[in-house]
């Protein structure tokens, strides 16, 4: 079974760029997250996605960050115009809904802004 | 305010012996818990989790152990072996990891010596 699939691996850009991330996830999992991981931080929740709705996006910097997953399968994540304080590895992570408790990530983008 | 604390960021320990990593949260509404491990470059895989209807789990190596009234769970790894080397994060959700957030501490890197 193949894994979530997480694209590009590495970005550098400066601030105020933009940069956009891709994930697609396992096959049949209904619920997708996105989570940003800052140096010497466990990752925190950005967005919950279940099929194409947004379940949570109560941390996502929305003058900034956004997030969709227009057919319920891949999800893009944006962000525009970025800081210097977004250099972080954006994970995504899928997991099947109803009583499934495992989240299954992806490797994660690593974003660096300068 | 962190929710989920692991107060060691690095543990050591010689091959054979037992590996305790462990974890305190503070928010008495969390009913699930999970460790996760994470090796360089990779996403986080799941390891094993534990329902605060239990006070214990087992999964061949790994056995990990809640102590509700202490707001604490360990998990404990034995006989160490140096592909555990990672760094491992605690995580707690309320409701399930499909319908909650899944709150990270900042992890706890492992080291196993031959």
């Amino acid at each position: 079974e193949a894994g979530v699939a997480q694209s590009p691996r590495y970005k550098i850009i400066e601030k105020r760029q933009s940069v956009a991330f891709w994930c697609n996830p396992i096959s049949g999992h209904a619920t997708l997250y996105w989570y940003q991981q800052i140096l010497g931080q466990g990752p925190k929740l950005l967005i919950q996605f279940q099929n194409n709705g947004v379940v949570d996006d109560s941390q996502l910097p929305k003058d900034r960050f956004s997030a969709e997953r227009l057919k319920g399968v891949d999800s893009t994540l944006k962000i525009q115009p970025a800081k210097l304080e977004d250099s972080a590895v954006y994970l995504c992570a899928s997991s099947f809904y109803a009583l499934e408790e495992t989240q299954y990530f992806g490797p994660g983008t690593r974003l660096l802004v300068l | 305010d962190q929710q989920v604390k692991q107060n060691s960021p690095s543990l050591s320990v010689q091959e054979g012996r037992i590996s305790i990593l462990n974890c305190d949260y503070t928010n008495s509404m969390f009913d699930y818990f999970l460790w996760y491990k994470k090796y360089p470059a990779e996403g986080p895989t799941f390891l094993i989790s534990i329902s605060s209807i239990k006070d214990k789990n087992e999964d061949g190596r790994f056995t990990v152990f809640l102590n509700k009234s202490a707001k604490h769970l360990s998990l404990h790894i034995v006989p160490s072996q140096p592909g555990d080397s990672a760094v491992y994060f605690c995580a707690a959700s309320v409701g399930g990891g499909s319908q909650g957030n899944l709150i990270f501490g900042k992890g706890t890197k492992l080291s196993v010596k031959p």
